[in-house]
């Protein structure tokens, strides 16, 4: 079965570090996101791609990156993470840009101290 | 700003019975609408969409959008314990990608045994 798979599920890292979270999808999508889930603010857009090679800022980009060199793979980079980015991460893929009906994969709870 | 309201809950309903789930939104712009259910500690799944007024049935769940009132509201009947998560309201303008979505904060739902 096709999937969208996130690693790690879990991670520590201290304030000033660079960290990658990976998301990898086998259905083939082209459009593909990354949110962060808080507490009192609901799922809010990060970063986005509609393709490869393409990238655009969401609602919440600052501190963050990401990449598409292909259609699979949309890591996120945290380039000096902050104790503000600790939360849960979801990354998501949609069959049709035109659409609000995604795809999320398990999430990547990250802690930073 | 786009807002997306939802009660937070949680609400709690007793076995058997309708849950019924309302949320506002705040644009008049807005065509498409989403359920997404969250189960404690996983990812977001959609349950349900709709795009024009009226009801929108899918076995025993009922999405209802008002968009001269602006709001959506999701019906669970003969609501089951297995129901009991947190329930995700999502909106977008017609045509509009994922990257325009906007999520509200989700109701807490209790199915009581």
């Amino acid at each position: 079965d096709a999937e969208i798979t996130q690693s790690p599920r879990h991670k520590i890292t201290e304030t000033g570090r660079q960290v990658t979270l990976a998301c990898h999808q086998t259905w083939n999508h082209n459009n593909m996101f990354w949110y962060r889930q808080d507490l009192g603010h609901g799922l809010r857009l990060i970063h986005y791609s509609y393709g490869v090679q393409d990238t655009n800022k969401g609602e919440v980009s600052d501190g963050y990156s990401v990449s598409r060199s292909n259609t699979e793979d949309l890591p996120l980079t945290l380039e000096s993470a902050a104790s503000s980015q600790t939360s849960v991460y979801f990354c998501a893929s949609s069959e049709r840009a035109n659409t609000g009906e995604l795809f999320f994969g398990e999430g990547s709870r990250l802690t930073v101290l | 700003q786009k807002e997306v309201e939802q009660n937070s809950g949680p609400l709690s309903v007793p076995e058997g019975a309708i849950a019924s789930l309302n949320c506002t939104y705040s644009d008049r712009g807005s065509q498409s609408f989403f359920w997404y259910r969250q189960y404690s500690g996983k990812s977001p799944e959609l349950i349900m969409s709709i795009y024009s007024n009226g009801d929108k049935e899918d076995g025993r769940f009922t999405a209802q959008l008002n968009k001269a009132s602006q709001y959506v509201s999701l019906l669970i009947r003969d609501s089951q314990p297995s129901d009991s998560a947190t329930y995700l309201c999502a909106v977008n303008v017609e045509g509009g990608g994922a990257d325009g979505l906007t999520f509200g904060k989700g109701t807490h739902l209790i199915i009581q045994p």
